[in-house]
């Protein structure tokens, strides 16, 4: 198993800033994953995030608006750039083992104002 | 394609009836694993359970069960004599050969006293 913490819990930003959001896994994985929630939608993925090389983008999220670092088998950031409205969701890291459920940090409530 | 549907966006039911939740899934892989979700309104994701393509035996833990057919590509969830801390978005989820997982839209189950 794996226990993931994430932070922060919450933020309120205001528009055009960017907050980077931390995910501390307490043993070492090979990926490590991004998601996005937006209010009452499903679990959508912004990318896959191995160590030792840049992260993997799905279809409608750029590394310019979403930059990643995974800088260890242990830990991962996610920053949401310049941000707006549009942005408000719920951020979520996860990871997988062989054989394993997905395990997920506690998420991390974004608001834009 | 790969598609997890929950056609059920929300159910609500009085305490202590039985509920149950719909969720049917696409793979052309012959090896894959299913999941289920509970997302209470904190916003934590919660794991149910896990289950892979050969093992069709339905399982029961306390109230809840689950109904694995792939005759019907469907893995249902039940919860009996439903209580109100059941009330949550229920999220069914399909791991692909990729080890992606492919989200269904999430049923958000109402347990009025």
């Amino acid at each position: 198993s794996a226990v993931i913490s994430q932070k922060p819990s919450r933020d309120i930003c205001q528009r055009g800033t960017s907050l980077t959001i931390q995910c501390q896994v307490d043993s070492q994985v090979t990926m490590m994953f991004w998601y996005r929630q937006q209010p009452g939608q499903s679990l959508t993925l912004i990318a896959t995030a191995n160590q030792g090389s840049e992260a993997t983008y799905e279809s409608g999220f750029v590394i310019d608006k979403f930059p990643i670092s995974r800088p260890n088998l242990t830990f991962s950031t996610l920053t949401v750039s310049n941000m707006s409205p549009e942005d408000s969701s719920i951020y979520l890291c996860s990871v997988e083992m062989v054989n394993t459920e997905a395990f997920f940090g506690q998420g991390t409530r974004l608001t834009v104002v | 394609a790969q598609k997890v549907t929950q056609a059920q966006t929300e159910i609500s039911v009085v305490e202590k009836e039985d509920v149950t939740l719909d969720c049917v899934y696409e793979t052309r892989d012959t090896t894959y694993y299913l999941f289920w979700y509970k997302q209470p309104p904190s916003g934590e994701l919660v794991f149910l359970i896990r289950r892979n393509s050969f093992d069709e035996q339905n399982e029961i833990s306390g109230r809840y069960s689950w109904n694995f057919q792939k005759s019907t590509s469907s893995f249902n969830f039940t919860i009996t004599a439903s209580q109100v801390v059941d009330s949550a978005v229920y999220f069914c989820a399909l791991r692909d050969s990729n080890y992606q997982l492919i989200w269904g839209a999430g049923t958000k189950l109402i347990i009025k006293p």
